[in-house]
């Protein structure tokens, strides 16, 4: 019930090309689902963040679509550059605290 | 950077046993999150205190304790050291408002703790 499972493990990318991480949940009650961006030897960063009121929310190259009914959300990454390379996790929580986190999708952007 | 500031940033204890990590939380910020992130998984959530007072657990046991001081302040004591408890450690902060019921969460940089 309180899982976030996230998808793939570890991802490719060519520059210039779409990163895409995906998650599934399981508690219905999650209502709030931010996605957090971790170099190494830091601490992770809020990238974008969606409320399940909405069924997509963007901000500059990072999107997130949302899936209330499949409770699947994902983070598309447009233009990926080598500076994205990087530990993403996606996370879920009841009123924004107290977060589950996924197990982290490991991307590589090669120029 | 966020504000969140972790102290110390690598730490050495052995079997058995007892640390004590801290966390300055972002200026304006009255909740604190802490979480275990082991290597290559996904951070795990510990505790939370809200205006000095323990605000939810996570499936921790209980030599996992933690303080919240007035400036809101935190820090995690782990007693009893165990293998396993080498791992990152995550403070988190954020603005509970009146409910306790927090926005956005801020991390700091970690405490890396190996346990030999």
């Amino acid at each position: 019930q309180q899982q976030v499972k996230q998808s793939p493990q570890s991802l490719i990318v060519q520059k210039g090309g779409i990163s895409i991480i995906n998650c599934a949940y399981e508690n219905t009650a999650f209502d709030y689902f931010p996605w957090y961006q971790q170099f190494p030897g830091k601490g992770p960063a809020l990238l974008i963040a969606i409320r399940p009121d909405v069924s997509e929310k963007k901000e500059g190259r990072f999107t997130i679509s949302f899936n209330k009914s499949a409770k699947q959300f994902s983070l598309h990454i447009m233009d990926s550059q080598p500076g994205d390379s990087a530990t993403y996790f996606c996370a879920a929580s009841i009123g924004a605290d107290k977060l589950i986190f996924g197990t982290g999708t490991r991307l590589q952007v090669f120029p | 950077e966020t504000g969140v500031t972790q102290s110390p940033t690598h730490l050495i204890k052995t079997r058995g046993q007892q640390v004590t990590l801290r966390c300055s939380s972002q200026s304006g910020h009255n909740t604190v999150s802490w979480y275990q992130q082991a290597l290559g998984q996904g951070p795990q959530f510990i505790f939370q205190y809200y205006r000095e007072e323990e605000n939810g657990r996570g499936n921790f046991p209980p030599r996992f304790s933690g303080l919240q001081f007035p400036n809101y302040s935190s820090e995690l004591n782990v007693n009893a050291l165990e293998l396993d408890d080498s791992a990152l450690y995550l403070c988190a902060s954020s603005f509970g408002g009146t409910s306790g019921r927090g926005e956005t969460q801020y991390f700091g940089p970690g405490t890396r703790l190996l346990v030999l």
